[in-house]
């Protein structure tokens, strides 16, 4: 299995200003992903991010709202960028598992206010 | 496109008594299928999982068993706890070398009073 932290856990921030998430894995693996998770629904992939390309947006999200980077194997940030109360959510990052799974992080809890 | 439905909640039970989350999936391929619970305040963990056709998953007392014929992927426990009341969801994936990669459903919150 994987462990995944993530920081911060939670954050309210102001609309208008940005905050960038990270991601860290206790071993190296080739994916992870972004999901977000907004109140009462259920999760949504916003990005796959690969280490050295680019990462792959999901229908609906772009680059300019949620740059991601990866500089590495363990590790990933995604940035909420230009942020209004509708991105109040939770943000998961994830990783592949080797059995046909996926591990996730405990989630970034933001409010926009 | 590919897509997982699941039964609307909240479902309320008294402890001990039978539960079924009915589950049920679109997808083109042969996805590996998941149920994933979210405990109040914590992160989602897998709950258990099937590859194949007929493939029954099982966990802490919790079974789903993939139902090509049907596209289900129903969720069961005999007897519920109160420390089962949580968030459930039915996720798939269509990748066997990308399974992080996962379509979910709605989620079905579960509460189970003593």
């Amino acid at each position: 299995s994987a462990v995944i932290s993530q920081k911060p856990s939670r954050d309210i921030c102001q609309r208008g200003t940005s905050l960038t998430i990270q991601c860290q894995v206790d071993s190296q693996v080739t994916m992870m992903f972004w999901y977000r998770q907004q109140p009462g629904q259920s999760l949504t992939l916003i990005a796959t991010a690969n280490q050295g390309s680019e990462a792959t947006y999901e229908s609906g999200f772009v680059i300019d709202k949620f740059p991601i980077s990866r500089p590495n194997l363990t590790f990933s940030t995604l940035t909420v960028s230009n942020m209004s109360p509708e991105d109040s959510s939770i943000y998961l990052c994830s990783v592949d598992g080797q059995k046909s799974e996926a591990f996730f992080g405990q989630g970034t809890r933001l409010t926009v206010v | 496109g590919d897509s997982v439905t699941q039964m609307e909640g909240p479902v309320t039970l008294s402890e001990e008594a039978f539960l079924t989350i009915n589950c049920t999936y679109t997808a083109t391929g042969y996805p590996s299928l998941f149920w994933y619970v979210q405990y109040p305040g914590e992160g989602l963990q897998l709950l258990l999982k099937a590859t194949k056709a007929d493939d029954k998953g099982s966990n802490k007392g919790f079974e789903a068993t993939y139902r090509k014929e049907t596209t289900s992927f129903h969720l069961e426990k005999g007897s519920v706890q109160v420390s089962d009341s949580a968030v459930y969801f039915c996720a798939l994936s269509i990748s066997s070398s990308n399974t992080g990669k996962l379509i979910f459903g709605q989620g079905t919150t579960l509460q189970v009073k003593p």
